[in-house]
Protein backbone atom coordinates (compact mmCIF):
# COMPACT_ATOMS: atom_id res chain seq x y z
CA UNK A 1 0.00 0.00 0.00
CA UNK A 2 1.00 3.36 -0.81
CA UNK A 3 2.43 5.57 2.35
CA UNK A 4 4.15 8.77 3.02
CA UNK A 5 6.89 8.83 6.11
CA UNK A 6 7.83 11.94 7.44
CA UNK A 7 10.34 10.88 10.21
CA UNK A 8 10.57 13.90 12.55
CA UNK A 9 7.18 14.39 14.55
CA UNK A 10 8.26 17.02 16.83
CA UNK A 11 11.18 19.19 15.58
CA UNK A 12 12.37 22.51 17.91
CA UNK A 13 14.70 25.06 16.48
CA UNK A 14 16.12 28.46 17.16
CA UNK A 15 15.32 31.59 15.00
CA UNK A 16 17.70 32.02 11.99
CA UNK A 17 18.44 28.02 12.25
CA UNK A 18 18.30 26.06 9.15
CA UNK A 19 15.70 23.62 9.06
CA UNK A 20 15.32 20.21 6.73
CA UNK A 21 11.87 18.02 7.19
CA UNK A 22 12.33 14.60 5.63
CA UNK A 23 9.64 12.81 3.52
CA UNK A 24 9.51 9.56 1.91
CA UNK A 25 7.29 7.78 -0.26
CA UNK A 26 6.43 4.35 -1.70
CA UNK A 27 4.87 4.59 -4.94
CA UNK A 28 6.84 3.35 -7.98
CA UNK A 29 4.15 5.51 -10.15
CA UNK A 30 4.50 8.95 -11.54
CA UNK A 31 3.73 10.85 -8.49
CA UNK A 32 2.88 14.73 -7.85
CA UNK A 33 4.54 15.82 -4.13
CA UNK A 34 2.98 18.38 -2.38
CA UNK A 35 4.16 20.41 1.57
CA UNK A 36 1.28 21.67 3.13
CA UNK A 37 1.47 24.18 6.14
CA UNK A 38 -1.07 24.26 9.07
CA UNK A 39 -0.32 27.22 10.99
CA UNK A 40 -1.99 27.37 14.85
CA UNK A 41 -5.71 27.40 14.94
CA UNK A 42 -5.67 27.93 11.01
CA UNK A 43 -6.36 25.75 7.81
CA UNK A 44 -3.74 23.44 5.36
CA UNK A 45 -2.17 25.82 2.82
CA UNK A 46 -0.33 25.20 0.36
CA UNK A 47 3.43 25.39 0.46
CA UNK A 48 4.86 24.19 -2.46
CA UNK A 49 4.50 21.29 -5.18
CA UNK A 50 5.97 19.19 -7.70
CA UNK A 51 4.29 17.67 -10.92
CA UNK A 52 7.72 17.62 -13.16
CA UNK A 53 10.59 19.37 -14.67
CA UNK A 54 13.18 20.84 -12.16
CA UNK A 55 13.14 18.77 -9.33
CA UNK A 56 14.08 21.80 -6.89
CA UNK A 57 10.80 23.27 -6.39
CA UNK A 58 10.50 26.76 -4.57
CA UNK A 59 7.24 27.30 -2.71
CA UNK A 60 6.46 30.55 -0.99
CA UNK A 61 7.60 32.32 2.52
CA UNK A 62 10.95 31.22 1.58
CA UNK A 63 10.49 27.07 1.13
CA UNK A 64 11.95 24.89 -0.99
CA UNK A 65 11.94 21.15 -1.64
CA UNK A 66 14.26 18.67 -3.75
CA UNK A 67 12.61 15.50 -5.28
CA UNK A 68 15.09 12.58 -5.48
CA UNK A 69 13.25 10.27 -7.13
CA UNK A 70 15.86 7.39 -6.47
CA UNK A 71 15.50 7.88 -2.89
CA UNK A 72 11.63 8.27 -3.21
CA UNK A 73 12.43 11.97 -1.11
CA UNK A 74 10.85 14.88 -1.17
CA UNK A 75 12.27 16.72 1.74
CA UNK A 76 11.44 20.29 2.57
CA UNK A 77 14.46 23.15 3.52
CA UNK A 78 14.62 26.27 4.59
CA UNK A 79 17.46 28.44 5.14
CA UNK A 80 16.96 30.36 8.23
CA UNK A 81 13.42 29.75 10.31
CA UNK A 82 11.40 32.27 12.10
CA UNK A 83 9.36 32.28 15.14
CA UNK A 84 6.33 32.65 12.30
CA UNK A 85 7.10 29.29 10.87
CA UNK A 86 5.88 27.50 14.01
CA UNK A 87 3.57 25.02 12.66
CA UNK A 88 2.58 22.07 11.75
CA UNK A 89 4.15 20.84 8.44
CA UNK A 90 2.41 18.02 6.20
CA UNK A 91 4.36 16.16 3.27
CA UNK A 92 1.44 14.80 0.98
CA UNK A 93 1.52 12.85 -2.34
CA UNK A 94 -1.59 12.63 -5.14
CA UNK A 95 -2.64 8.84 -5.87
CA UNK A 96 -5.11 8.25 -8.85
CA UNK A 97 -7.33 5.68 -7.78
CA UNK A 98 -10.11 4.39 -9.84
CA UNK A 99 -9.62 7.96 -12.55
CA UNK A 100 -9.87 10.07 -9.35
CA UNK A 101 -7.28 11.98 -7.18
CA UNK A 102 -6.77 10.96 -4.31
CA UNK A 103 -3.95 12.66 -1.36
CA UNK A 104 -1.95 11.03 1.25
CA UNK A 105 -0.40 12.35 3.85
CA UNK A 106 2.45 11.93 5.70
CA UNK A 107 1.35 11.93 9.98
CA UNK A 108 2.93 15.60 9.94
CA UNK A 109 5.82 17.61 11.45
CA UNK A 110 5.13 20.17 14.10
CA UNK A 111 7.84 22.75 14.20
CA UNK A 112 8.44 25.04 17.36
CA UNK A 113 10.71 27.93 16.57
CA UNK A 114 11.89 29.54 19.33
CA UNK A 115 13.20 33.42 19.57
CA UNK B 1 -12.79 34.16 -6.02
CA UNK B 2 -9.92 31.59 -5.29
CA UNK B 3 -10.98 30.10 -2.26
CA UNK B 4 -13.02 27.40 -0.58
CA UNK B 5 -15.55 28.37 2.02
CA UNK B 6 -17.16 26.23 5.21
CA UNK B 7 -19.54 27.05 7.22
CA UNK B 8 -20.35 27.10 10.17
CA UNK B 9 -16.77 27.40 11.80
CA UNK B 10 -17.63 25.72 14.71
CA UNK B 11 -20.60 23.60 15.85
CA UNK B 12 -21.22 21.47 18.99
CA UNK B 13 -24.33 19.28 19.21
CA UNK B 14 -25.72 16.35 20.53
CA UNK B 15 -25.56 12.61 19.80
CA UNK B 16 -29.08 12.66 18.85
CA UNK B 17 -28.92 15.38 16.74
CA UNK B 18 -29.22 16.27 12.71
CA UNK B 19 -26.88 18.72 11.82
CA UNK B 20 -25.29 19.98 8.28
CA UNK B 21 -21.80 21.19 7.27
CA UNK B 22 -21.68 23.52 4.20
CA UNK B 23 -18.56 23.87 1.43
CA UNK B 24 -18.61 26.32 -1.07
CA UNK B 25 -16.24 26.97 -4.10
CA UNK B 26 -16.62 29.33 -6.89
CA UNK B 27 -13.55 28.63 -8.96
CA UNK B 28 -15.60 25.80 -11.26
CA UNK B 29 -13.90 22.74 -10.07
CA UNK B 30 -15.26 19.46 -10.67
CA UNK B 31 -14.14 17.17 -7.74
CA UNK B 32 -14.93 18.28 -4.23
CA UNK B 33 -13.55 16.32 -0.80
CA UNK B 34 -14.80 16.14 2.57
CA UNK B 35 -11.94 15.03 5.35
CA UNK B 36 -11.42 14.72 8.86
CA UNK B 37 -8.82 15.57 11.09
CA UNK B 38 -8.18 14.77 14.15
CA UNK B 39 -5.90 16.83 16.74
CA UNK B 40 -2.40 16.51 15.53
CA UNK B 41 -2.70 14.20 12.94
CA UNK B 42 -2.85 14.27 9.31
CA UNK B 43 -6.35 15.19 7.23
CA UNK B 44 -7.94 11.50 6.10
CA UNK B 45 -10.41 11.21 3.01
CA UNK B 46 -13.69 10.86 3.69
CA UNK B 47 -15.29 11.14 0.59
CA UNK B 48 -15.02 12.52 -3.44
CA UNK B 49 -17.36 14.19 -5.69
CA UNK B 50 -16.86 14.23 -9.19
CA UNK B 51 -18.74 16.16 -11.81
CA UNK B 52 -21.18 16.24 -8.66
CA UNK B 53 -21.52 12.15 -8.31
CA UNK B 54 -20.29 10.44 -5.63
CA UNK B 55 -16.61 8.70 -6.93
CA UNK B 56 -15.24 7.56 -3.32
CA UNK B 57 -16.76 6.61 -0.11
CA UNK B 58 -13.94 5.67 2.17
CA UNK B 59 -15.76 3.41 4.59
CA UNK B 60 -17.32 5.98 6.13
CA UNK B 61 -20.26 5.18 8.66
CA UNK B 62 -23.64 5.76 7.23
CA UNK B 63 -24.11 8.66 10.17
CA UNK B 64 -22.35 11.08 7.84
CA UNK B 65 -24.15 11.57 4.29
CA UNK B 66 -22.45 13.39 1.78
CA UNK B 67 -24.64 15.46 -0.85
CA UNK B 68 -23.62 17.52 -3.57
CA UNK B 69 -26.73 20.18 -4.88
CA UNK B 70 -24.59 20.88 -7.56
CA UNK B 71 -21.25 21.58 -9.32
CA UNK B 72 -20.16 24.53 -6.31
CA UNK B 73 -21.61 22.92 -3.22
CA UNK B 74 -20.91 20.19 -0.85
CA UNK B 75 -22.54 19.26 2.30
CA UNK B 76 -22.10 16.74 4.98
CA UNK B 77 -25.18 16.10 6.81
CA UNK B 78 -24.30 14.26 10.24
CA UNK B 79 -26.70 12.06 12.29
CA UNK B 80 -26.90 10.24 15.52
CA UNK B 81 -23.01 10.49 15.64
CA UNK B 82 -20.74 10.04 18.64
CA UNK B 83 -18.38 11.57 20.67
CA UNK B 84 -15.46 10.27 18.79
CA UNK B 85 -16.70 12.15 15.80
CA UNK B 86 -15.31 15.57 17.14
CA UNK B 87 -13.03 16.45 14.82
CA UNK B 88 -12.24 18.91 12.41
CA UNK B 89 -13.77 18.55 8.80
CA UNK B 90 -11.81 19.80 6.14
CA UNK B 91 -13.51 20.47 2.14
CA UNK B 92 -11.53 20.36 -0.24
CA UNK B 93 -11.63 20.99 -4.11
CA UNK B 94 -9.60 20.25 -7.32
CA UNK B 95 -9.63 21.23 -11.16
CA UNK B 96 -9.46 17.94 -12.44
CA UNK B 97 -7.86 17.21 -15.41
CA UNK B 98 -3.86 17.62 -15.16
CA UNK B 99 -4.16 19.45 -11.98
CA UNK B 100 -3.37 17.17 -8.67
CA UNK B 101 -3.64 20.18 -6.36
CA UNK B 102 -6.56 20.39 -3.93
CA UNK B 103 -7.56 23.73 -2.35
CA UNK B 104 -8.77 23.44 1.09
CA UNK B 105 -10.91 25.28 3.06
CA UNK B 106 -10.81 26.48 6.27
CA UNK B 107 -12.75 23.52 8.00
CA UNK B 108 -15.53 23.29 10.63
CA UNK B 109 -14.48 22.35 14.26
CA UNK B 110 -17.06 19.78 15.46
CA UNK B 111 -17.87 18.78 19.13
CA UNK B 112 -20.09 15.99 19.54
CA UNK B 113 -21.48 15.80 23.24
Amino acid sequence: AQSVSQHNHHVILSEAASLELGCNYSYGGTVNLFWYVQYPGQHLQLLLKYFSGDPLVKGIKGFEAEFIKSKFSFNLRKPSVQWSDTAEYFCAVNRVSGGYNKLIFGAGTRLAVHP
Amino acid sequence: DTEVTQTPKHLVMGMTNKKSLKCEQHMGHRAMYWYKQKAKKPPELMFVYSYEKLSINESVPSRFSPECPNSSLLNLHLHALQPEDSALYLCASNPGGLSNEQFFGPGTRLTVL
